[in-house]
């Protein structure tokens, strides 16, 4: 079974401060690279897909990176703010598995103090 | 409004008794996902379908029996022969794709086996 690592598994930053965490995936076999979040009693709901090396997402003040190279991606969220509390997901799709079949890491759990 | 619904919230079971989860959803997605969440952990696959009347065993399928007669829904029965069935379970879809396309998830089920 492959290995999608997420670090750290959990966070505290003050509101108002960036912030960053990774994922990281299999170099080899890559295929797309994706980002959730998911906050407290909600479902997860996805921040990106990314799937070409060097690619790199932003979405307000939240933005990503991929390095397939390597295997890994970087989240990184400027300025936090309380609503940006909740757990990142990354999942990675191999190419050689299964059409839609994605394996997720364990998650980031980012609380955001006031 | 489109998106997924999974019913109930909360379930509670006997042990050796079998459990369906319903999940539904109105975004005309081919491609349904089960997924089972514990506590520390990612979220794990437990079966699939791309299209109707089709679907695939995930990572942790033992135990577990779905069916996919209609496109809308994708009901996962949990039987007695699943060892450690309480957990958190996530139904979700998506547009049918490599593992590209962003998944779409619904709100869960929380089942607590007794």
């Amino acid at each position: 079974i492959l290995n999608v690592e997420q670090s750290p598994q959990s966070l505290h930053v003050q509101e108002g401060d960036s912030t960053n965490f990774t994922c990281s995936f299999p170099s080899s076999n890559f295929y797309a690279l994706h980002w959730y979040r998911w906050e407290t009693a909600k479902s997860p709901k996805a921040l990106f897909v990314m799937t070409l090396n060097g690619d790199e997402k932003k979405k307000g003040r939240i933005s990503a990176t991929l390095n397939t190279k390597e295997g890994y991606s970087y989240l990184y969220i400027k300025g936090s703010q309380p609503e940006d509390s909740a757990t990142y997901l990354c999942a990675f799709k191999e190419r050689k598995s299964s059409a839609s079949k994605i394996i997720f890491g364990s998650g980031t759990r980012l609380s955001i103090r006031p | 409004d489109g998106g997924i619904t999974q019913s109930p919230k909360y379930l509670f079971r006997k042990e050796g008794q079998n459990v369906t989860l319903s999940c539904e959803q109105n975004l005309n997605h081919d491609a349904m996902y089960w997924y089972r969440q514990d506590p520390g952990q990612g979220l794990r696959l437990i079966y699939y379908s791309q299209i109707v009347n089709d679907f695939q065993k995930g990572d942790i399928a033992e135990g577990y029996s779905v069916s996919r007669e209609k496109k809308e829904s994708f009901p996962l029965t949990v039987t007695s022969a699943q060892k450690n069935p309480t957990a958190f379970y996530l139904c979700a879809s998506s547009i049918w794709g490599q593992g590209d396309t962003e998944q779409y998830f619904g709100p869960g089920t929380r089942l607590t086996v007794t």
